[in-house]
């Protein structure tokens, strides 16, 4: 059993730009999570997908979006970056009929300079 | 807007030692409140966790007290050791909706 998966590891993007963040989800896991976590921070939750939809939305601009494909894998993406959106994109999967339990994957880090 | 509140910041303790992390919640609908353990340059890893039927779990080590009354919830590391050296984060779920996390705990275990 594989657990999350993410990529990439490291991203360096110039303010302005638009980056594409990706998630496997652990074997079995129809939900996908995405938070972003700054600097020194707790994980803030940006949106959750369950069964190719955005099913629960957090406090952050429409500039991030998202996608479900049918393996359950993920796609985060924000357009015009911000020197604010520097963090660690965080991907979390769980069984969403099964538990409750949510298991993180390692993160990308994005550097906007 | 934080709805979970975590103390200390930081945290120092001699190997051996019991390290002691507080959490305190609003939303009395949270349902299910897990701690995560997370090491530089790593994702949270899902350490224990509770649900409010029940005011103590334990796991090895690690200890959840959880208060329902009183809206707080702390996590225990008895005969803490070096290797525990994380930063530590309380959260809260309300049943299929997102985590809320604490502003986390940085532990240093002195050996």
């Amino acid at each position: 059993e594989t657990g999350v998966t993410q990529s990439p590891t490291h991203l360096i993007k110039t303010r302005g730009q638009q980056v594409t963040l990706r998630c496997s989800s652990q074997s079995g896991h129809n939900t996908v999570s995405w938070y972003q976590q700054a600097l020194g921070q707790g994980p803030q939750f940006i949106f959750q997908y369950y069964r190719e939809e955005e099913n629960g939305r957090g406090n952050f601009p429409p500039r991030f979006s998202g996608l479900q494909f049918p393996n359950y894998s993920s796609e985060l993406n924000v357009n015009a970056l911000e020197l604010d959106d520097s963090a660690l994109y965080l991907c979390a999967s769980r069984a969403m009929e099964e538990a409750v339990e949510q298991f993180f994957g390692p993160g990308t880090r994005l550097t906007v300079l | 807007q934080q709805q979970v509140k975590q103390s200390p910041q930081s945290l120092i303790v001699q190997k051996g030692g019991i390290s002691i992390i507080n959490c305190a919640y609003e939303n009395t609908a949270f349902d299910y409140f897990p701690w995560y353990q997370q090491f530089p340059g790593k994702g949270p890893a899902l350490l224990i966790a509770i649900r409010p039927d029940v005011s103590e779990k334990k796991e090895g080590r690690f200890t959840i007290s959880f208060n329902k009354s009183a809206k707080q919830f702390s996590l225990h590391i008895m005969d803490s050791q070096p290797g525990d050296s994380a930063t530590y984060f309380c959260a809260a779920q309300e049943y299929g909706n997102k985590l809320v996390f604490g502003a986390g705990t940085i532990l240093r275990v002195k050996s």
